[in-house]
């Protein structure tokens, strides 16, 4: 079935850095976009930015530019996520959601289990 | 601050009907979508191109936009529907999206 499996949770250390991986199966991986959006514990979603899974071209939320690296491996079907220099506040569970493209105007259909990142010495 | 807006909470009496709404000015642009999300699960797409279900999604739910509003409509609330729902639409610029807050809906 269609569906997207993330990488388990991470325990990282204020100006560490992590990588959240997103495996695609089911589907063709290069058809469709993939997003990526945070919650911090209580709170609501935050679109934190997209990755064309055809050109590789990744385009971030205001906020995130400079400190968010977003990639693909489409060998494996996999996107990644790697946000450095962590602090307290990054702490939040990470989802990746695949873009169901033009036909239904690039809503989020499919979304990972999410990865809990918590940051803290 | 998001750039759509929604109520906190919302609450309904068990078979009665909701509306949810969510605001913004980029919505007189690009349709909304609906997403439902219970404690401890990811979040799933409820409507999406202002009021298409995808298969799994009960008929009960439907969407509609007006202007600068889009809206979640559930006719004969269930238990089960008790859940955060979010909006989500592309952002004023075209190329970047944005979630509402949040609407908590609680089904009595």
């Amino acid at each position: 079935q269609v569906q997207l499996v993330q990488s388990g949770s991470e325990l990282k250390k204020p100006g560490a850095s992590v990588m959240v991986s997103c495996k695609a199966s089911g589907y063709s991986f290069s058809t469709y976009a993939i997003n990526w959006v945070r919650q911090a514990p209580g709170q609501g979603l935050e679109w934190m930015g997209w990755i064309n899974t055809n050109t590789g071209n990744p385009t971030y939320a205001q906020g995130f530019t400079g400190r968010l690296v977003l990639s693909l491996d489409t060998s494996v079907s996999t996107a990644y996520l790697h946000i450095s220099s962590l602090q307290a506040d990054d702490t939040a569970v990470y989802y990746c959601a695949r873009g169901c493209g033009g036909g239904c105007h690039d809503a989020f259909d499919i979304w990972g289990q999410g990865t809990l990142v918590t940051v803290s010495s | 601050s998001s750039e759509l807006t929604q109520d906190p909470a919302v609450s309904v009496a068990l078979g009665q009907t909701v509306r949810i709404t969510c605001q913004g000015d980029s919505l007189r642009s690009y349709y909304a979508s609906w997403y439902q999300q219970k404690p401890g699960q990811a979040p799933a797409l409820v409507i999406h191109s202002k009021n298409n279900r995808p298969s799994g999604i009960p008929d009960r739910f439907s969407g509609s936009n007006s202007g600068d509003t889009a809206s979640l409509t559930i006719t004969g609330a269930q238990a089960e529907d008790e859940a955060d729902y979010y909006c989500n639409s592309r952002d004023r610029s075209g190329y970047h999206w944005v979630f509402g807050g949040g609407t908590k809906l609680t089904v009595l």
